[in-house]
Formats: C-alpha cells, structure tokens, sequence
C-alpha cells in the first residue's frame, strides 16, 4: 500500500530561521511527488512537482529535494506569511491513480 | 499556471435540501477531476475520481447516491449531495488533472485544485 508520512507535524519558527520539513514515502513505482501549500479556508496551492531521485526545485524561499526514500521541503529565512499547512502526495505509476496525501506539517513563523 | 474554480464557494442550506458545487478547469481540459472533504485541522479524504464522460468511482466508504459526481465535460464536474444532514456539513474541495496529452506535449499531470466549497447544513 501506498504511504506518506510528513514529521513533524508542527512546526515553530522565528522570522529568518531556516529549516527543513520531511515527507517520507513507500510507493509501487512513483510518477510524482508533489508538495502543495494549503492556507485555512482555502484550496491546496501547487508549489512543485519532482520525478526522480536527485531531482531539485526551488521557488522564493523554498527548495524541495527528492531521495528514492523521501522529500525535503527546505524554507530559507522564512517570513511570517509562509505560514501554512504543507502537504506532501505521490502518485503511482500504477494508472490514473489518484494522489496519497500526508496528513501535513503546520507552519508557524512568528515575526 | 492552471486555475480551478468552484461554485459556490460558501452555501448555507436546509436538512434534506439537495445542494450542488461546480467544479470548473479555466484554462486546460482535464481528463479526471477529484472530490475531496477536509474536516477542520485534517488532511484531505478523497470521495470520488471522475473520468470525462464515464461514471465516478467512489472511494470504500463514501454513498454513491448520496453523493451524485458528474464529469460532462472536459473542463466541468458537478458534486451534489443530496437529502443533506448537518452530518454532511465540510469543506468540499475538488482537483483537475490534465490528460496524458499535456505530458506528451511538455505539461505534466499534476492535479490542480480549486479554493473549497464550505457547506454548512443547518
């Protein structure tokens, strides 16, 4: 079965201290590994797609790293508006499968 | 990039009113649309995936004819629950994945979602 797991769930930050959220998977053969941005109230906003291992992507203040094993999402001096929930998915490569969702790291930057 | 949108995006009803959200792919068609409900600080649950022009398949758990998914077109779904409990009160957001052509073309499938319906059913 497919798995992902996102640690830790909470996270706390000061205005300009960097860190990293993890987002650890089991899948049968993966197509994609997608991070999304999800604001209260609001839809999941895409923020990147990675393929393979390696593989690295980088928007603002954030770069998501992809291993066979797991993903990165590293925010560099963050500001308090990067505060959010982020979701990792994978999808298979199984078909049109649909995506398998972590249950979310909750951001917090604190100004 | 590609937006999403859905209709409306706020709805208050009656028990045992039927109530419909629309969900729309603006500018890519989109092969298969999702459902989702999210319960307040919880991850999404997935209820449907639709196909254009073929029936939903409903994720273990979730009525099928409590929850009526229509893929008519290429850039439209529509969920409608009928007979609505308060019990069904949630945050209802859908997703559109373009075809296999976007990838062959140099796009990839990555699946798009819309802001969330709150439906709150008194």
């Amino acid at each position: 079965e497919d798995q992902v797991t996102q640690s830790p769930e909470a996270l706390r930050l000061q205005e300009g201290e960097s860190s990293s959220l993890n987002c650890s998977y089991t899948v049968s053969g993966l197509r994609g590994l997608f991070w999304y941005r999800q604001d209260p109230g609001k839809g999941p906003e895409f923020l990147f797609t990675l393929y393979s291992a390696g593989e690295e992507k980088e928007k603002e203040r954030l770069k998501a790293t992809l291993t066979k094993k797991e993903s990165f999402l590293h925010i560099t001096a963050p500001k308090p508006e990067d505060s959010a929930t982020y979701l990792c998915a994978v999808q298979a490569y199984s078909g049109n499968t649909p995506l398998v969702f972590g249950k979310g790291t909750r951001l917090s930057v604190i100004a | 990039g590609a937006v999403v949108s859905q209709h409306p995006s706020r709805v208050i009803c009656k028990s045992g009113t039927s109530v419909k959200i629309e969900c729309r792919s603006l500018d890519f068609q989109a092969t298969t649309m999702f459902w989702y409900r999210q319960f307040p600080k919880k991850s999404l649950m997935l209820m449907a995936t639709s196909n254009e022009g073929s029936k939903a398949t409903y994720e273990q758990g979730v009525e099928k004819d409590k929850f009526l998914i229509n893929h008519a077109s290429l850039t439209l779904s529509t969920l409608t629950v009928t007979s609505a409990h308060p019990e069904d009160s949630s945050f209802y957001i859908c997703s559109a994945r373009a075809g296999a052509w976007s990838v062959l073309a140099g796009g990839t499938d990555t699946q798009y979602f819309g802001p969330g319906t709150r439906l709150t059913v008194l």
